[in-house]
């Protein structure tokens, strides 16, 4: 079975600085790993995905996440955080479409 | 605008009283889905249909149904609802192909008494 962990329920960064959302997997073959942002009171939105190539994958809103395949990780990354990227974080592995618990990302100006 | 719509967006109902929660798109999309979104648990998917008249158990489906008969539509339904469906519900859309992302509606917001 296919799985997604996230390890923080919350990140704080301060504004400008880099943050690191974490995200480790369990699959069997090669997974399709997304990201997706909830904002409060909408829909998640997704952000990126890494399917098969290069292991730095670039995505929306200046985020980009690293798949590491021996740690079987795809962490979420990006340089300088903004206060408006404060948000709940998800994870997620197809084929059977599991998601992680999340992580509440809160930038401080 | 490529959107998922869902419908009501806010819902307070009693013990029994059967429900349908609507969700349309207008991408296209093969695949739907349904999930719930509860405190520390993420979000867990309740039925999902790769194509008209094609659906599948997701992880939590006891207690629901739903059905495919157009490709733009895929009503939820709780025919006799439980307070712990109270939840808050998200319909998706996507390609049928499993390397494409998934489009979410608004989000539903149900309360059981």
């Amino acid at each position: 079975a296919q799985s997604v962990a996230q390890p923080e329920d919350q990140v704080n960064v301060a504004e400008g600085n880099p943050l690191t959302v974490k995200c480790t997997y369990s699959v069997s073959g090669n997974p399709y790993l997304f990201w997706y942002v909830q904002y409060p009171n909408r829909g998640l939105q997704f952000l990126l995905k890494y399917i098969t190539g290069d292991n730095l994958v670039k995505g929306s809103y200046g985020f980009e996440a690293e798949f590491n395949k021996s740690q079987t990780s795809f962490h979420l990354k990006k340089p300088s955080a903004l206060v408006s990227d404060s948000a709940l974080y998800f994870c997620a592995v197809r084929p059977d479409m599991r998601f992680g618990a999340g992580t509440r990302l809160t930038v401080k100006p | 605008e490529a959107q998922v719509t869902q419908n009501p967006r806010y819902l307070i109902t009693v013990t029994g009283k059967k429900l349908t929660v609507t969700c349309s798109q207008n991408m296209n999309h093969e695949y739907m889905s349904w999930y719930r979104q509860d405190p520390g648990l993420g979000l867990r998917q309740i039925y999902y249909s790769m194509n008209v008249e094609v659906t599948d158990k997701g992880d939590v489906p006891e207690g629901y149904k739903v059905s495919r008969k157009e490709k733009r539509n895929f009503p939820l339904i709780l025919e006799s609802p439980s307070p712990n469906q109270t939840s808050l519900y998200f319909c998706a859309s996507g390609s049928g192909v499993l390397s494409y992302e998934q489009y979410f509606g608004p989000g539903t917001r149900l309360t059981v008494t």
